[in-house]
């Protein structure tokens, strides 16, 4: 059972628009939601993060969007580059524990 | 600061086999997860090691065996090697007292043939 579902599976935008990815979640015990950006052959890296005491978080071009009723949230990345050509994952995480629950990846792509 | 390191970086195995991966963590940090990712799939949570212990595990067989040593390094094993076990192993670490967020490394690449 995938406890986070994402979408789109992926996504071709144009240099300079505002890609949305998007997560839910059925688990009300998460607290803790984290995005990574993942190139070929690297490890996921870590871009933002969200607890679900917020409704929006940004960092860079990078926001955060949350909905706590409808338990969902997304990636918004503003003025996107070629260089953000990358995969993205959703993530959450249960209180007291390190172990994240993924989405399934988002492959952007940034066409110059 | 190196940051987490995994080694190796590739590996080739043979249906059957038993493999090792290595991981070095953080700085600064004492807890560390494994994570298996397939191809175009998302990581899938192994199990956590905290304190020389398996302190958390996902839905995978006991095949998969881990430890961790007084320098909070950690090892994975897999034993009787399948073809489906073919994926990126990623080690991630954090500061267990913080519930900080997790660090990864660049994985090992393991193909079984």
């Amino acid at each position: 059972q995938q406890q986070v579902k994402q979408s789109p599976q992926s996504l071709i935008v144009q240099k300079g628009g505002i890609p949305i990815i998007n997560c839910a979640y059925e688990n009300t015990a998460f607290d803790y939601f984290p995005w990574y950006q993942q190139f070929p052959g690297k490890g996921p890296a870590l871009l933002i993060a969200i607890r679900p005491d917020v409704s929006e978080k940004k960092e860079g071009r990078f926001t955060i969007s949350f909905n706590k009723s409808a338990k969902q949230f997304s990636l918004h990345i503003m003025d996107s580059q070629p260089g953000d050509s990358a995969t993205y994952f959703c993530a959450a995480r249960v209180p007291g524990a390190n172990n994240l629950f993924f989405g399934t990846g988002t492959r952007l792509t940034v066409i110059p | 600061d190196a940051g987490v390191t995994q080694s190796p970086t590739h590996l080739i195995k043979t249906r059957g086999q038993q493999v090792t991966l290595r991981c070095s963590p953080k700085s600064g940090h004492d807890t560390v997860s494994w994570y298996q990712q397939a191809l175009g799939q998302g990581p899938q949570f192994i199990f956590q090691y905290y304190e020389e212990e398996e302190r958390q595990r996902g839905n995978f067989p006991d095949r998969f065996s881990g430890h961790q040593f007084p320098n909070y390094s950690s090892e994975l094993n897999v034993n009787a090697l399948l073809l489906g076990d073919s994926a990126l192993y990623l080690c991630a670490s954090s500061w267990d007292m913080g519930n900080t967020e997790a660090f990864f490394g660049q994985g090992t690449r393991l193909t079984v043939v």
